[in-house]
């Protein structure tokens, strides 16, 4: 496609349910990124894949937090047993190498009601 | 730890009046600094990247700079539609992570 694509836009989510965020990176890019964004912040750096290698998950707040990117395209971010705290913008990059610039979806809003 | 703060934190201008953003930065060798713009409701748009001191990159009404220490985003006469959140970015050591400042919201009036 032409950019990033994530889905849902918009997810609500009773506390405690499990949630999936999907991410289509840009065609033939390597990188992948997602990062959380709370109103008014910047982006909060969660985890990093290389294809489908997952080389930095330093950023995700809690062992609830899991994300995937088995044949090296489409990556999920998973959210079990989501608390009030996990309210936030999700929002995925791709970058056609390691270091170059990288490009956002649109992000979907997360909120635990 | 790899540290971005950029002031101010917001910024009112009327149409046609230049001013600056600032991004300060602390990382353990830098291997790149990026401009985003953020529009709300959307994700961050890429507008440059920068990797030595001195290096300067120019768009539109944009021209963003570099030293050792910060950068600067110069927005020359701007015009409303150059409303927007703008965030600063480096990569550090950390070659998989992109470390945020919290942004300058921009508004400018007609």
């Amino acid at each position: 496609g032409a950019g990033v694509s994530q889905s849902p836009r918009y997810k609500v989510a009773k506390r405690g349910q499990d949630v999936a965020l999907r991410c289509d990176p840009i065609s033939g890019h390597v990188s992948l990124f997602w990062y959380q964004q709370a109103l008014g912040q910047g982006p909060e750096f969660l985890t990093y894949f290389q294809n489908e290698a997952q080389l930095d998950k330093s950023g995700l707040p809690s062992d609830r937090f899991f994300a995937e990117r088995p044949e090296g395209s489409v990556s999920t971010l998973k959210i079990q047993r989501t608390q009030q705290e996990d309210s936030a913008v999700y929002l995925c990059a791709s970058s056609p190498t390691r270091g170059t610039e990288a490009f956002f979806g649109q992000g979907t809003r997360l909120t635990v009601v | 730890e790899d540290q971005v703060t950029q002031s101010p934190e917001a910024l009112r201008l009327q149409e046609g009046e230049s001013s600056s953003l600032n991004c300060s930065y602390t990382v353990s060798g830098l291997r790149g600094l990026f401009w985003y713009r953020q529009d709300p409701g959307k994700g961050p748009e890429f507008l440059f990247t920068l990797y030595s001191a001195g290096e300067e990159k120019e768009k539109e009404r944009l021209k963003a700079t570099l030293t050792k220490k910060e950068s600067f985003l110069h927005i020359t006469a701007p015009k409303p539609e150059d409303s927007a959140t703008y965030l600063c970015a480096v990569h550090g050591d950390s070659w998989g992570k992109l470390q945020f400042g919290a942004g300058t919201q921009v508004v400018v009036t007609p």
